[in-house]
């Protein structure tokens, strides 16, 4: 299988801890993004890479969130200090640039926040 | 900002109805649009997509005509099926990055 692979599927924490998400794309594929998706809603854009560029931040993203796609091929996602708030499914999706409408999502990473 | 907004579910039918989920946007440019689905247990995957005004674009028995003129982007469906039942979500494009709406949560009963 060759689709976006997300870990962990879960992950539980207590409020000030610090989490990582591993994300690994399609290998070919150049543009990886993260989004956040809560309950009733629809995902929420955090960041976007091209290799391993970090192209674009939601202004409404904490700088408690960090990202990272040191070789231009997996990406983590970091969050400090938790807080209830961040309780959220985090999805990884990747793309080929000029085709980079067509997002190839993972399964997501279910955090939740004790 | 560019946003979607789509009708609230959830959004019951019975088997071989017809089905209409409405999405409106809001963008300051011209955007392609889009509806993602996602199925129990799976990962969002692209539905249909239309690039320009007045594309239509089809996938599976569905259909959504990107509209300028009223913004809208509307999915159809004439006879829906028991494993259509999943969430749907109209989005945008906003430079690189995919606006999405808040979904629309479809069950379809036999």
């Amino acid at each position: 299988d060759t689709g976006v692979s997300q870990n962990p599927r879960h992950k539980i924490t207590k409020r000030g801890q610090n989490v990582t998400f591993r994300c690994d794309p399609i290998s070919e594929h150049n543009r990886l993004y993260w989004y956040r998706q809560t309950l009733g809603q629809g995902p929420e854009f955090l960041t976007y890479f091209q290799n391993e560029a970090q192209l674009e931040k939601s202004r409404l993203l904490s700088d408690r969130f960090s990202a990272e796609r040191p070789k231009g091929s997996f990406s983590t996602l970091e969050i400090q200090r938790t807080e209830q708030g961040d309780s959220a499914m985090y999805l990884c999706a990747s793309s080929l640039a000029g085709l980079g409408e067509k997002l190839f999502f993972g399964s997501g990473t279910q955090l939740s926040v004790l | 900002g560019d946003s979607v907004t789509q009708m609230e579910g959830p959004v019951t039918l019975s088997e071989e109805a017809f089905l209409t989920i409405n999405c409106t946007y809001t963008a300051t440019g011209y955007p392609s649009l889009f509806w993602y689905v996602q199925y129990p247990g799976e990962g969002l995957q692209l539905l249909l997509k239309a690039t320009k005004a007045d594309d239509k674009g089809s996938n599976k028995g569905f259909e959504a005509t990107y509209r300028k003129e009223t913004t809208s982007f509307h999915l159809e469906k004439g006879s829906v099926q028991v494993s259509d039942s999943a969430v749907y979500f109209c989005a945008l494009s906003e430079g690189d990055k995919i606006i999405f709406g808040k979904g629309t949560r479809l069950h379809i009963l036999p």
